[in-house]
């Protein structure tokens, strides 16, 4: 099972409320990524969690906040976004990082985001 | 700097036509290889990888790509393409001197369109 899945599919908000992406992996996988994706243009990295941790912050503005409960789960917190802010969310898994290179990331379907 | 390079942007072919998209990488140290596609509306899938061994890989829906390692490349190709090729090809990269740690690093991307 290569399943990557997140929730909500699409997602609404205004530019004062506060809202959460959420993604889950039962692959036993430890590394979990947070990427986004405009129309036509190749996914951005924005966070990495490894083992829990936070081990890469692409310059993120504040405005995302990124959360690992637990290896299984990935939810990026989300509060006062900007239009500009609307994308395609894209989560990611995958077995390790930094010990075995040789490793295969594994995509969720998608949040689909629109801030008005 | 580093980066992946795609060289074609937009691709039109009719069925049963030849695919060759190119892929070229300036990432030293240990690199391995990646081909996602992305149908329309649907997430990110893994076509291949390329991490050792042969360097003429076979992946999904008769795809295959081939590592020079001395041009820095990774190709894909397609002996015969089928309308339901349709869909935006992404070359990434993970590379050990990345300054991503182990994350995708994407090409901008090849869309490609079949028609019948």
């Amino acid at each position: 099972d290569t399943e990557v899945t997140q929730t909500p599919k699409h997602l609404v908000m205004g530019m004062t409320n506060k809202k959460s992406l959420k993604c889950e992996q039962h692959m036993g996988h430890r590394a979990m990524y947070w990427y986004k994706q405009k129309a036509k243009k190749p996914p951005e990295l924005m966070f990495v969690y490894s083992y829990e941790k936070l081990s890469i912050n692409e310059s993120v503005p504040s405005r995302f906040s990124p959360e690992c409960p637990n290896s299984s789960l990935l939810n990026l917190h989300l509060h006062a976004l900007q239009p500009e802010d609307s994308a395609l969310y894209l989560c990611a898994s995958s077995l390790d990082l930094g010990l075995v290179i040789a490793d295969t990331q594994y995509f969720g379907p998608g949040t689909r985001l629109t801030v008005l | 700097a580093q980066s992946v390079s795609q060289h074609n942007h937009h691709v039109i072919l009719s069925e049963a036509a030849s695919l060759e998209l190119g892929c070229n990488y300036s990432y030293g140290g240990t690199v391995n290889l990646f081909w996602y596609v992305q149908y329309p509306g649907q997430h990110l899938q893994l076509l291949l990888k390329y991490f050792s061994g042969d360097p003429l890989v076979k992946g999904i829906k008769g795809f295959e790509a081939e590592f020079i390692k001395s041009k820095f490349s990774f190709n894909l190709r397609k002996p015969s393409v089928q309308w339901s090729d349709t869909a935006e090809y992404f070359c990434a990269v993970t590379s050990s001197n990345s300054n991503s740690g182990y994350a995708l690093n994407f090409g901008k991307g090849t869309s490609l369109l079949v028609t019948p």
